[in-house]
């Protein structure tokens, strides 16, 4: 089972839309998690952190279950520039063991807002 | 301040041959991450290190690739003997504290096609 998994997408929706991802992941052990954003042959940034008791920065809204180890990423009110690829990360224990942790991505979710 | 440079921006190499692949991490920058973006993918990781120490290679697909940060500023991604399937983004991030603790900050990456 992989690190990390994400909605597979593509997603269309209509300006105004309210849209969903989820990501889920296999390690329970996992540390902290992240929402990237990545524009058409462009780097990935940082969109938000998502914290345990759920966090929200205007539209956008990241919630954290961890018994049922998954992320979700809500857009409200979509606009035609949320149109991107968005990427779960997962921070987990390397699998070379010892206390290094590392950062897996998702394939990434592409959204397009359509006017 | 200025962010994560790579260079070169686009690399076109023949199948055999070896490639170099150079990151300038934003200044101060503990933590430096190599991944490998195929397209319509997530991020691959590759390595990781945390100053000039790698503390994690196990993402390097084969023994032709190899980086190195000998001074813990600049990395060098080094490919040997270049197959077609090497041909992807190679994306470079960087962060001041250990994986998870702080977001990454991506360069724009190179662009390989081995032909």
């Amino acid at each position: 089972r992989k690190e990390v998994e994400q909605d597979p997408g593509p997603f269309n929706v209509p300006e105004g839309a309210t849209v969903a991802f989820n990501c889920t992941y296999s390690n329970s052990a996992s540390q902290s998690f992240f929402w990237y954003r990545q524009d058409c042959r462009k780097e990935p940034k940082l969109l938000m952190s998502v914290y345990s008791s759920g966090n929200e920065d205007g539209r956008f809204t990241a919630q954290l279950n961890r018994a049922s180890q998954y992320i979700s990423l809500l857009i409200r009110d979509s606009k035609l520039s949320d149109s991107a690829t968005y990427l779960c990360v997962v921070n987990h224990p390397a699998n070379s063991g010892g206390s290094n942790y590392k950062l897996t991505f998702g394939k990434g979710t592409l959204l397009t807002v359509n006017p | 301040g200025a962010g994560v440079s790579q260079s070169p921006r686009y690399k076109v190499a023949k199948r055999g041959q070896d490639v170099a692949l150079r990151c300038d991490p934003i200044s101060g920058h503990v933590s430096l991450f190599w991944y490998q973006q195929a397209l319509g993918q997530g991020p691959e990781f590759l390595t990781y290190f945390q100053n000039e120490a790698q503390l994690d290679k196990s993402g390097l697909p084969s023994d032709r690739f190899f980086a190195e940060r000998p001074e813990g500023s600049v990395s060098t991604l080094k490919i040997q003997r270049t197959q077609q399937e090497d041909s992807a983004v190679y994306l470079c991030a960087s962060s001041p504290l250990a994986p998870g603790n702080s977001p990454l900050h991506f360069g724009n990456g190179t662009r390989l096609t081995v032909t």
